[in-house]
């Protein structure tokens, strides 16, 4: 069990770029979730996926943002125009569910977003 | 909508000097309620996972406790290196709320030698 892998891990782009993260689960887990987290709060849910299938998506993700796990293994997360507000960790996370109860999310570090 | 707070937001504690932190929820059915640890600059840490009222679990120098409205993490005698974010979040049942955890904005001990 190696963990879950997020690259990079700290990211400086200028307002207007896009940008993409990607995202290692645990190899054994079927659900991999995104997560954003602002200093002095709690992580935010953005979307999650079981296998290759988006499953749910928050409010918050914009049209700006998109996620992808093809084949239901690595998974990206790509920011559109970013904009200072966009400024963030974020977080990625991944669990395995056998029956009726979810095994807990096992976080990632994250990536340090920072738009200037 | 789900609802997490966690309290106090922030807890200085001498060494061995034991603590109780807060989490109060609102939730559409409870699937179960988490508790992680996170330390600076990096990820949350899974602790606990607690499904109905009554239940405990426990960790070295941690406990956590559920009722139907709140959960404690309680600390006996910290030591430094249990300085840490404690976030509280909850899984809610039902057909909308898919498989995600809402959590509070945790809180931040100190534990000073």
């Amino acid at each position: 069990d190696t963990g879950v892998s997020q690259d990079p891990r700290h990211k400086i782009t200028k307002r207007g770029q896009n940008v993409t993260f990607r995202c290692d689960p645990i190899s054994e887990h079927n659900r991999l979730y995104w997560y954003r987290q602002t200093l002095g709060q709690g992580p935010e849910f953005l979307t999650y996926f079981q296998n290759e299938a988006q499953l749910e998506k928050s409010r918050l993700l914009s049209d700006r943002f998109s996620a992808e796990r093809p084949k239901g293994s690595f998974s990206t997360l790509e920011i559109q125009r970013t904009e200072q507000g966009d400024s963030a960790m974020y977080l990625c996370a991944s669990s395995y569910r056998p029956g009726r109860y979810n095994s807990p999310l096992h976080f990632g570090n994250g990536t340090r977003l920072t738009v200037t | 909508e789900d609802q997490v707070t966690q309290s106090p937001e922030a807890l200085r504690l001498q060494e061995g000097e034991s603590s109780s932190l807060n989490c109060s929820y609102t939730v559409s059915g409870l699937r179960g309620l988490f508790w992680y640890r996170q330390d600076p600059g990096k990820g949350p840490e899974f602790l606990f996972t607690l499904y109905s009222a009554g239940e405990e679990k426990e960790k070295e120098r941690l406990k956590a406790t559920l009722t139907k409205k709140e959960s404690f993490l309680h600390i006996t005698a910290p030591k430094p290196e249990d300085s840490a974010t404690y976030l509280c979040a909850v899984q809610a049942g039902g057909e909308t709320s898919g498989s995600r955890l809402t959590f509070g904005e945790g809180t931040q001990l100190t534990v000073n030698p």
